[in-house]
């Protein structure tokens, strides 16, 4: 069945540095894909979404191209803040309703 | 902004019991959603709901669960005689459109469930 693999946690990094987060999927046919965010003590909020093969979804500084022939959608930000410290998930959706999620991975950025 | 809501943020049960966990969806949203997320475990689907009936389960969403929106606003899932393997966090969902490309879900806070 369909599935979502992210790089392990915890990822920590100095502010202004640069950040990718590696998802890749497994889907038999084409997903809309999705990165999520959650803040400490909040909901998850959809940070950016590509549905078709070679669109960049981008956000808040944040990027990832939906790339069929690697079957991955990276999340990138050429600099990050404290701000961005969270919990990241990737996700897809491809028939019906279900999101189908990573198991997320766990940003810490020090000033 | 809107948002979804669920009560109570944190619900402790002993094993066997019956608890209910509530959301309020965003009011002109149509479908609703259940997940859950195990410590340590990825995010899980559970169930989908639309037009008053489920549109969509999961292998995970067995008889020992149950949804509904009892009134216009509340969403709530009953989970019967609760296991020790029950305990997770709980997240509600809703959205305008259920099966468009690039619908957005809009999540709570989550509900954390101890199971003792």
């Amino acid at each position: 069945g369909d599935s979502v693999t992210q790089m392990e946690g915890p990822v920590t990094l100095s502010e202004e540095a640069f950040l990718t987060i590696n998802c890749t999927y497994t889907a038999t046919g084409y997903p809309s894909l999705f990165w999520y965010v959650q803040y400490p003590g909040e909901g998850l909020q959809l940070l950016l979404k590509a549905t078709k093969a070679d669109d960049k979804g981008s956000n808040k500084g944040f990027e990832a191209t939906y790339r069929k022939e690697t079957t991955s959608f990276h999340l990138e930000k050429g600099s990050v803040q404290v701000s961005d410290s969270a919990v990241y998930f990737c996700a897809l959706r491809e028939a019906g309703t279900a999101l189908i999620f990573g198991k997320g991975t766990t940003l810490s950025v020090s000033s | 902004e809107p948002e979804v809501t669920q009560t109570p943020s944190h619900q402790v049960t002993q094993m066997g019991q019956e608890v209910i966990l509530r959301c309020v969806p965003i009011s002109n949203h149509l479908y609703f959603y259940w997940y859950r997320q195990i410590l340590g475990q990825k995010v899980e689907f559970l169930v989908s709901f639309y037009n008053n009936e489920i549109s969509e389960k999961s292998e995970i969403f067995d008889d020992q669960f149950s949804v509904e929106r009892p009134d216009g606003s509340n969403f709530t899932l009953k989970i019967r005689s609760t296991k020790l393997e029950d305990s997770a966090m709980y997240f509600c969902a809703s959205s305008e459109e259920g099966t468009s490309g690039g619908f957005e879900q809009f999540f709570g806070p989550g509900t954390r469930l101890t199971v003792l």
